[in-house]
């Protein structure tokens, strides 16, 4: 079975600072990824995601992240953070091989921004 | 895309009750999926419903607590049952728009147990 982690609860970040969140994931073979976003009191935004190809997948909001098979990794970041960009950020995995199609949620990241 | 349409969007509920969620898709999907997210949580996978199959619970949730009913492609119900506190919640139906798509979400139900 999938699963991912988030190592960091928090991050603080100052506006206008490059950010890097950080996912690992658990599987036999290459997942989907991907990278949704919560801000307060709002539902999921996906912000973007992998299937294969290309490792350096871009996003919405200037976004990007980039998978490692090497690390199982597929870190998200931004060169430049907006006060806007503060929110609770969720990497998911899927699986391929399943039949199923289900995609499991990592704890979370919440980002905070300094004026 | 999918649009998701779930009833109702907010509850409060007395302890020992029950409440149904209804999820509605604008299409016909093979799968269904109830996540819940607790308070400051992320999202924990409740089911997968499979039209004409009983759902398969993920480790923790059991049908006697969370009945799901899946009685066509584009419609899926989820049951709280006995409610505690602790199930104070957001529920939220999900679908994945094709193989290796990304999941679609309802704007949840927000459940207060009181």
């Amino acid at each position: 079975a999938q699963s991912v982690t988030q190592p960091d609860i928090h991050i603080t970040v100052s506006e206008g600072a490059s950010l890097e969140l950080r996912c690992n994931y658990s599987y036999g073979a290459t997942p989907y990824l991907f990278w949704y976003v919560q801000s307060p009191g709002q539902g999921l935004q996906l912000l973007l995601k992998y299937f294969s190809g290309d490792t350096l997948v871009q996003g919405i909001k200037g976004f990007e992240a980039e998978f490692k098979r090497s690390q199982s990794s597929f870190n998200l970041r931004k060169p430049s953070v907006h006060w806007s960009d503060a929110a609770e950020y969720f990497c998911a995995v899927g699986s391929p091989l399943n039949r199923d199609d289900k995609i499991i949620f990592g704890k979370g990241t919440r980002l905070h921004i300094l004026p | 895309s999918a649009v998701i349409s779930q009833k109702p969007s907010r509850d409060i509920c007395q302890r020992g009750t029950s409440l149904t969620i209804q999820c509605q898709v604008d299409s016909q999907v093979t799968m269904m999926f109830w996540y819940r997210q607790q308070p400051g949580q992320s999202l924990t996978l409740i089911a997968t419903a499979n039209q004409g199959s009983e759902a398969t619970y993920e480790s923790g949730f059991v049908i006697d607590k969370f009945p799901i009913s899946r009685p066509n492609l584009t419609f899926s119900t989820l049951t709280v049952s006995n409610m505690s506190p602790e199930d104070s919640s957001i529920y939220l139906c999900s679908v994945v728009g094709g193989r290796g798509t990304e999941a679609f979400f309802g704007q949840g139900t927000r459940l207060t147990v009181v």
